[in-house]
């Protein structure tokens, strides 16, 4: 069936440094790809998506290319500050409108 | 602008109660999600919407019924709370798309419910 898999948190940074968050997914078919982030106390809200093969997805900052051969979609910033700790999500969108989640990463940047 | 609005925030409640948590969304969008969110398990999908009249089941759905009345809301009941039932829950919606082939649009977020029964 469908699934996600990213690595596990949490991920300690410092200030500057470069991020990479790992996804992998097991897919049927033709799906979208996402990231979400999820600020302390608040609801999951989009990052940046890729809809097919070879596509980067960008925004603030982060990329993801859509990874076909490896089934990967991994997160990455040159620099990070410490207003992007926070949780990131990675997601398979399926036909049907679903989406299915990973379990998250927890990001703390330290300054 | 459109949102997505959940009440209440907090909730605290007692084993057995019925409990219901709304959701409001002004998107416009036919879809609409519950998910729970605990430690360890990410998001899990509890029931779903494709529209008006239309209910689905989740992964996680027993314990929890929804009613779609209007686009708009999707009021999650739990019909008699456990504290197997702590949880935050989040609802969620997105468009419909008409055109053929699109796997799974963008899902906006409410700010959450955070359920704690004891």
């Amino acid at each position: 069936g469908n699934s996600v898999t990213q690595m596990e948190g949490p991920v300690t940074l410092s200030e500057e440094a470069f991020l990479t968050i790992n996804c992998t997914y097991t897919a049927t078919g033709y799906p979208s790809l996402f990231w979400y982030v999820q600020y302390p106390g608040e609801g999951l809200q989009l990052l940046l998506k890729a809809t097919k093969a070879d596509d980067k997805g960008s925004n603030k900052g982060f990329e993801a290319t859509y990874r076909k051969e490896t089934t990967s979609f991994h997160l990455e910033k040159g620099s990070v500050q410490v207003s992007d700790s926070a949780v990131y999500f990675c997601a398979l969108g399926t036909g049907g409108f679903k989406t299915i989640f990973g379990a998250g990463t927890r990001l703390f940047v330290k300054a | 602008d459109a949102e997505i609005t959940q009440s209440p925030r907090h909730k605290i409640t007692e084993t057995g109660r019925q409990v219901t948590l709304a959701c409001h969304q002004t998107w416009n969008h036919n879809n609409m999600f519950w998910y729970r969110q605990d430690l360890g398990h990410g998001l899990r999908l509890i029931h779903y919407s494709y529209g008006v009249q239309d209910t689905n089941k989740g992964e996680v759905s027993d314990g929890y019924s929804v009613s779609r009345s209007n686009t708009e809301d999707l009021p999650l009941t739990l019909e008699s709370a456990a504290s197997s039932q702590t949880s935050v829950y989040f609802c969620a919606s997105s468009e419909r798309r008409l055109t053929s082939g699109t796997a799974g649009d963008t899902q906006y977020f409410g700010p959450g419910t955070r359920l704690t029964v004891l």
